[in-house]
């Protein structure tokens, strides 16, 4: 099974800042992995789709690059709307998510 | 607009079974895969199984395998998770999705609002 690893696990930030998430597979995934943004009580919502792909409706601040082993997302300007936690999935072999990565407020 | 409603969740004793349903609208739900992804409180997302369109192939996690049975009717826009020899380990909110094809290859889009499954004695 592809295992599927996020860091870090909690980041503090400020509105404004650029934020980056990394997202590690344990085999070679290609291209095939995609980003959720997941608030409390809410249901995950897809962000982003084959490592850079963003989702209709999604904000262009959002973007993701990589490929292989080793991914990252990025924000590029931090808004009050964007504080959630953010889930990577592989859909190479399977379907894995990362454990997820938690962006609070600084 | 694409809508997905879970229903069936509640609290059951450990070794019974349960019945999800996912009632689907706005897509064409006899063309779409369908997933069903859980979470336990406090914790990720597991993927649980996956139904094709038309219900020829079924995927499951190793976590489930043997338990767990997906169906699905697309007379009635519905997706089905029978949930059979229940453990407190499938505590969790389950949610249905709805599939995005890219490159032949298929993985969850739009996910329901989710219905809580409890297993306690």
């Amino acid at each position: 099974d592809i295992q599927m690893t996020q860091s870090p696990s909690t980041l503090s930030a400020s509105v404004g800042d650029r934020v980056t998430i990394t997202c590690r597979a344990s085999q070679s995934i290609s291209t095939w992995l995609a980003w959720y943004q997941q608030k409390p009580g809410r249901a995950p919502k897809l962000l982003i789709y084959k490592v850079s792909n963003l989702e209709s409706g999604v904000p262009s601040r959002f973007s993701g690059t990589g490929s292989g082993t080793e991914f990252t997302l990025t924000i590029s300007s931090l808004q009050p709307d964007d504080f959630a936690t953010y889930y990577c999935q592989q859909y190479h072999s399977s379907w894995t998510f990362g454990q997820g990565t938690k962006v609070e407020i600084k | 607009q694409v809508q997905l409603v879970e229903s069936g969740g509640g609290v059951v004793q450990p070794g019974r079974s349960l019945r999800l349903s996912c009632a689907a609208s706005g897509f064409s739900f006899r063309t779409s895969a369908m997933y069903w992804v859980r979470q336990a409180p406090g914790k990720g997302l597991e993927w649980v199984a996956v139904m094709s369109y038309d219900g020829s192939s079924q995927y499951y996690a190793d976590t489930v395998r043997g338990r767990f049975t997906i169906s699905r009717d697309n007379s009635k826009s519905t997706l089905f998770l029978q949930m059979n020899t229940l453990t407190t380990e499938d505590t969790a909110v389950y949610y249905c999705a709805r599939d995005l094809i890219v490159g032949g290859i298929t993985f969850p889009r739009e996910w329901g609002q989710g219905t809580l499954v409890t297993i306690s004695s």
